[in-house]
């Protein structure tokens, strides 16, 4: 069964940095390309970011761009999300998504992590 | 682009039908999925390409439209299918949900 398990989330202040992880499992993770989607409490999705099946393509929402960089490792299977000088805005549960082969929607979702920026 | 869901919120009584929209503020083609998501679960992928259901999707759920206007349908509402539904567009980056729409029971 193909799943998604993401990790890393947690309490940071702003200006902090955290890594988020999803591990993979199930299916050729090679094969697909990823991205990470955030819904902060109570409001709706955002995409974040996406990376392409090799790595070779990145994409990144403005509201991120220059703080957040992703990557993967096809080796391990899974995905990152380094997150540098974090803002309370940036307080939500994180998601990691696999991208259907045809086009840039997600049939396969993670649990999602909880990242939450205070002081 | 922006993607514009309405209303809301809908208050359906179960059994009957329930219309969503979604409105883009350029031409998506038909580059459009719909999600439903549930309290405390992760969205579900119902509709892709504007109108073809996902798999497992049960008949009840029809997408239609293309260009920058979009509905979902539920023909008749059964009691888990009150959920928020997020439209989401993937034609060019970057990619956009829509503010969402959430379905109670009247």
């Amino acid at each position: 069964e193909a799943q998604l398990l993401e990790s890393g989330g947690g309490l940071v202040q702003p200006g902090g940095s955290l890594r988020l992880s999803c591990a993979a499992s199930g299916f050729i993770f090679s094969n697909y390309a990823m991205i990470w989607v955030r819904q902060a409490p109570g409001k709706g999705l955002e995409w974040v970011s996406a990376i392409r099946e090799s790595g070779s393509g990145t994409y990144y929402a403005d509201s991120v761009k220059g703080r957040f960089t992703i990557s993967r490792d096809n080796y391990e299977n899974t995905l990152f999300l380094e997150m540098n000088s974090l803002r309370v805005e940036d307080t939500a549960v994180y998601y990691c998504a696999q991208k259907l082969p045809a086009d840039w929607y997600f049939h396969l979702w993670g649990r999602g992590t909880l990242v939450t920026v205070s002081s | 682009i922006v993607m514009t869901q309405s209303p809301d919120t809908l208050s359906v009584s179960p059994g009957e039908r329930a219309t969503l929209s979604c409105r883009a503020s350029q031409s998506v083609n038909s580059d459009l999925a719909w999600y439903q998501q549930k309290p405390g679960q992760v969205p579900r992928l119902l509709i892709y390409g504007a109108s073809t259901r996902a798999t497992g999707v049960p008949a009840r759920f029809t997408g239609s439209g293309s260009g920058t206007e979009f509905t979902l349908t539920i023909s008749s509402l059964q009691s888990e299918d009150f959920a928020v539904y997020y439209c989401q567009r993937y034609n060019k980056w970057p990619l956009v949900f829509g503010g969402g729409t959430k379905v109670e029971i009247k």
